[in-house]
């Protein structure tokens, strides 16, 4: 089957305008992750979403960053005013971990990313 | 909060010799999970190799290798026979057994770009 997907491969944008970014998981995964990749910051854990469950948010960097799942599958990571400091690429993973508190062995497959510009 | 460190930002290695990249974490738990990745410039992250800390046996995929050593929180990367296909970034990751509290996602290294010459 199709692995992760993301749309845009590449967005430029101008400080201050509000970008999402998409993520299409691979079928029947119902956990879902976005980190952000960054020169400076190297690869940071954003949040989390499993099944219908609130998410973690503890890694967003602020609250112009927020992010949403929407029937359990498709996910859009929205920034609002974005700031040159948001340029990076935001990376999409899916894992078919079941519920419960221990993660077991499941592995997180990775989307191929979107490169953010913000100029 | 763990932490991941790869001491070396660049490797380069002749194609079919062997190559060895470190990782040392910091943990107070006393099991978890650390795997490799690759990322090669397409920026597909794919997982490599994965060692549940609460085994002793080192984890084996064909070429790929670790030297898991619990103790020294230490989980070096080897590479056997390398070749062009290899060329890559590569990041050390881990994650704690438990959900909840900001633990959910991988803490990575900063990566070691991996060269290999012909």
């Amino acid at each position: 089957g199709a692995g992760v997907s993301q749309s845009p491969s590449n967005k430029v944008t101008e400080k201050g305008k509000d970008v999402e970014l998409r993520c299409d998981p691979i079928s029947g995964h119902t956990a879902l992750y976005w980190y952000r990749q960054s020169l400076g910051q190297g690869l940071e854990f954003l949040i989390y979403f499993q099944g219908n469950s609130a998410p973690d948010k503890s890694g967003l960097p602020s609250d112009r960053f927020s992010a949403e799942r929407t029937g359990g599958s498709v996910s859009t990571l929205t920034i609002q005013r974005t700031q040159q400091e948001d340029s990076a690429v935001y990376l999409c993973a899916s894992s078919p971990r079941t519920s419960g508190r221990r993660f077991g062995t499941d592995t997180q497959y990775f989307g191929p990313g979107t490169r953010l510009t913000v100029l | 909060a763990q932490t991941v460190t790869q001491s070396q930002p660049e490797m380069s290695v002749q194609e079919a010799e062997t190559v060895t990249l470190s990782c040392t974490y910091d943990t107070s738990e006393s099991d978890y999970y650390l795997f490799w990745y690759k990322q090669p410039p397409s920026r597909q992250m794919i997982l490599v190799i994965r060692q549940e800390a609460y085994k002793q046996q080192n984890a084996t995929e064909n070429r790929f290798s670790v030297n898991f050593q619990k103790a020294a929180k230490s989980f070096s990367l080897k590479i056997s026979d390398s070749q062009l296909g290899d060329a890559a970034m590569y990041f050390c990751a881990y994650r704690t057994l438990y959900s909840g509290g900001g633990a959910d996602g991988l803490t990575f290294g900063k990566g070691t770009h991996l060269i290999i010459q012909p």
